[in-house]
């Protein structure tokens, strides 16, 4: 059974840094991409982050390149989203799913999703 | 980017009724790549459909997508009362990946 879990949310001032790790189980983790997903309180779904599992390549919603970095160490099975210079405006649900394939289009189709952390960015 | 406008944003009918859902994209989706997400309250999303009109396994064979291009359509042949719930379409085709609004299927 595919399971996803994120943890590391939280309540952090603007400006400061916090990282996202997702812990997964269940499939061969290294081929698979992974996904950061958001979700404003009340609001809909936004895309942040894709990390490739083949080459490890990354994609970066406009919104947070160059202030987010995501990562994966495929000896442990988890995926990271490293958060700087954190906004008011980043605050969300910070949901981490897995690809529907090992390649091809539906690399950016996503099939399992963790249950989601909390980040409150606020003084 | 490419923006993908829901409609409507909230779609009140009763148990039994169709739900027509529509996704309309600000340039062509690349390959119809284009998906449909159910969040129910409370819940993460589940996937749905992909590639347009490809169900997810498991997928009761009452949701059905179609559409090509700028124009996609999620149909709900008739609700069940577990359909009630937000429904997003994802684009695929480009970066970077985008999502609708949601259309909100609530009970009339």
């Amino acid at each position: 059974e595919v399971q996803l879990l994120e943890s590391g949310g939280g309540l952090i001032q603007p400006g400061r840094s916090l990282r996202l790790s997702c812990a997964a189980s269940g499939f061969t983790f290294s081929t698979y991409a992974l996904t950061w997903v958001r979700q404003a309180p009340g609001k809909g779904l936004e895309w942040v982050s894709t990390i490739v599992g083949s080459d490890s390549s990354t994609h970066y919603a406009n919104s947070v390149q160059g202030r987010f970095t995501i990562s994966r160490d495929n000896s442990k099975n988890t995926l990271y989203l490293q958060m700087d210079s954190l906004r008011v405006d980043d605050t969300a649900i910070y949901y981490c799913a897995k690809a529907k394939a090992s390649g091809g289009s539906l690399t950016w189709v996503f099939d399992y999703w963790g249950q989601g952390i909390l980040v409150t960015v606020s003084s | 980017e490419i923006v993908l406008t829901q409609s409507p944003v909230t779609l009140s009918l009763s148990p039994g009724e169709r739900a027509t859902l529509s996704c309309r994209a600000s340039q062509g989706v690349s390959g119809n790549y284009l998906a449909w997400y159910q969040q129910r309250p409370g819940q993460t999303p589940r996937l749905l459909i992909f590639g347009a009109f490809t169900r997810a396994p498991g997928i009761p064979d009452r949701f059905s997508g179609s559409g090509s291009g700028t124009d996609f359509t999620l149909t709900i042949s008739r609700l069940e009362p577990e359909d009630f719930a937000v429904y997003y379409c994802q684009q695929y085709g480009s970066f970077a990946l985008t999502f609708g609004g949601g259309t909100k299927v609530e009970i009339k």
